[in-house]
């Protein structure tokens, strides 16, 4: 079975500072996929960014990017330039060939003026 | 395009009532899945519809149950209600393609209060 797990359950980061949130996740396969979403007060789940795990080239969106570490099962988001409108719960998710998403608890960013 | 919708958007049940949830996906997507989402558990998958079958199920009780239409619309019931149902009950649509990268647009949530 797939796991994820986030160890931050809270962040917090100054207006236009960087922030780094971590995810690690287990599984024995060997081709799947990974994402961030962010869930606002709104609770719409949003779309951060991924990462297919046969790409060694870390994604990048805009302001958003990520460090995949293959071996050690690591997947983290860094967010630059952090705006008040970055405030939300992150979550890292899994997927394998099918459309099932494993999520992790979350992390809740607060992005301070 | 317009995004996933579902309906209704707040929904307070008694126990022992049964509850049906709609979803309908982005135009031309095929899959669905349901997701429920409580302080406890976080988020965790109920099932995935494609083209009229349902092709994954998570660990959840009989009492949880889905289906979807020829548009792809679908529907999500839970019966005999218990407390522990309260949740926002999330839906996913995709082009839904087995093996692919396909990303997954969440709509807003139905928050399903038991009393």
């Amino acid at each position: 079975a797939q796991t994820v797990t986030q160890s931050q359950p809270e962040m917090s980061v100054q207006e236009a500072e960087t922030v780094t949130l971590s995810c690690t996740y287990d599984t024995s396969e060997s081709n799947y996929y990974l994402f961030w979403y962010k869930q606002p007060p709104s609770r719409q789940m949003i779309l951060v960014i991924r990462q297919e795990a046969y790409k060694q080239q870390n994604a990048t969106e805009n302001r958003f990017s990520v460090n995949f570490q293959k071996a050690a099962k690591s997947f983290s988001l860094k967010i630059s330039d952090s705006q008040l409108g970055d405030t939300a719960m992150y979550f890292c998710a899994f997927r394998t060939s099918g459309s099932r998403l494993t999520f992790g608890e979350g992390t809740q960013l607060t992005v301070n003026p | 395009k317009a995004g996933v919708t579902q309906t209704p958007r707040y929904l307070i049940k008694t126990r022992g009532q049964q509850v049906t949830l709609s979803c309908s996906p982005i135009s031309g997507h095929r899959s669905v899945s349901w997701y429920q989402q409580t302080p406890g558990q976080g988020l965790q998958f109920l099932f995935e519809y494609f083209s009229e079958t349902q092709r994954n199920k998570g660990n959840f009780p009989g009492r949880f149950s889905g289906r979807q239409f020829s548009n792809s619309r679908s529907e999500m019931n839970v019966s005999t209600l218990e407390l522990g149902d309260s949740a926002l009950y999330l839906c996913a649509s995709s082009l839904g393609g087995t093996g692919s990268s396909y990303e997954q647009y969440f709509g807003p949530g139905t928050r399903l209060t038991v009393t």
